[in-house]
């Protein structure tokens, strides 16, 4: 079946820093494929997405670029800030059925 | 941009009570919606496809009996958690997703947050 597979975290950086998550996933087809922000207490906010391969999502600074050959979707942010602290999600979803499949999220952590 | 609404944010009760969770899509219909659980500190499992006008599709382990399901119109389903237990407690989320078109994003609720006594 799908999965997505996340770098653990927490990731802690200071603010300004560069930031990368790391995420690869495994599917049958061509999935689409997000990232999820979660700020606590609250519900999933989509971030970005990308449908095909090489195209980039991008918001709010934040960019991932949909890597077919290395089956990755990676992402960047070139400086960080405080409010950017959050969990961050990867998710693929197959075309047809909609069925979303999560990572298991990675915690951002910035400090000043 | 679709919103979806879900009701009401926190719940805390007492063991056997049963507990009600709605989620609306605010400007669009939904003919599917989602609905996940999410233990403190992991990621969001699905529990259960919810299907208007037929019957929920359960993912393996997931209760059917304990966690009911109604998906009575296109922009409302509600998951009854019955006779709920300690156990229950955690965070409940719904999703929907606009349209059939590939790529499109789901949507998903501010969450419930249910914590059984």
């Amino acid at each position: 079946g799908d999965s997505v597979t996340q770098m653990e975290g927490p990731v802690t950086l200071s603010e300004e820093a560069f930031l990368t998550i790391n995420c690869t996933y495994t599917a049958t087809g061509y999935p689409s494929l997000f990232w999820y922000v979660q700020y606590p207490g609250e519900g999933l906010q989509l971030l970005l997405k990308a449908t095909k391969a090489d195209d980039k999502g991008s918001n709010k600074g934040f960019e991932a670029t949909y890597r077919k050959e290395t089956t990755s979707f990676h992402l960047e942010k070139g400086s960080v800030q405080v409010s950017d602290s959050a969990v961050y999600f990867c998710a693929l979803s197959d075309g047809g059925y909609q069925k979303v499949t999560f990572g298991t999220g990675t915690k951002l952590q910035v400090i000043p | 941009g679709a919103v979806v609404s879900q009701h009401p944010s926190w719940v805390i009760c007492k063991s056997g009570t049963s507990v009600k969770i709605e989620c609306r899509s605010l400007d669009f219909q939904a003919t599917t919606m989602f609905w996940y659980r999410q233990f403190p500190k992991q990621s969001l499992m699905l529990m259960a496809t919810s299907n208007e006008g037929s019957k929920a599709t359960y993912e393996q382990g997931v209760e059917k009996d304990k966690f009911l399901i109604n998906h009575a119109s296109l922009t409302l389903s509600t998951l009854t958690v019955t006779s709920a237990h300690p156990e229950d407690s955690s965070f409940y989320i719904c999703s929907a997703r606009p349209g059939q078109i590939h790529g499109q994003p789901q949507h998903f609720g501010d969450g419930t947050r249910l914590s059984i006594l």
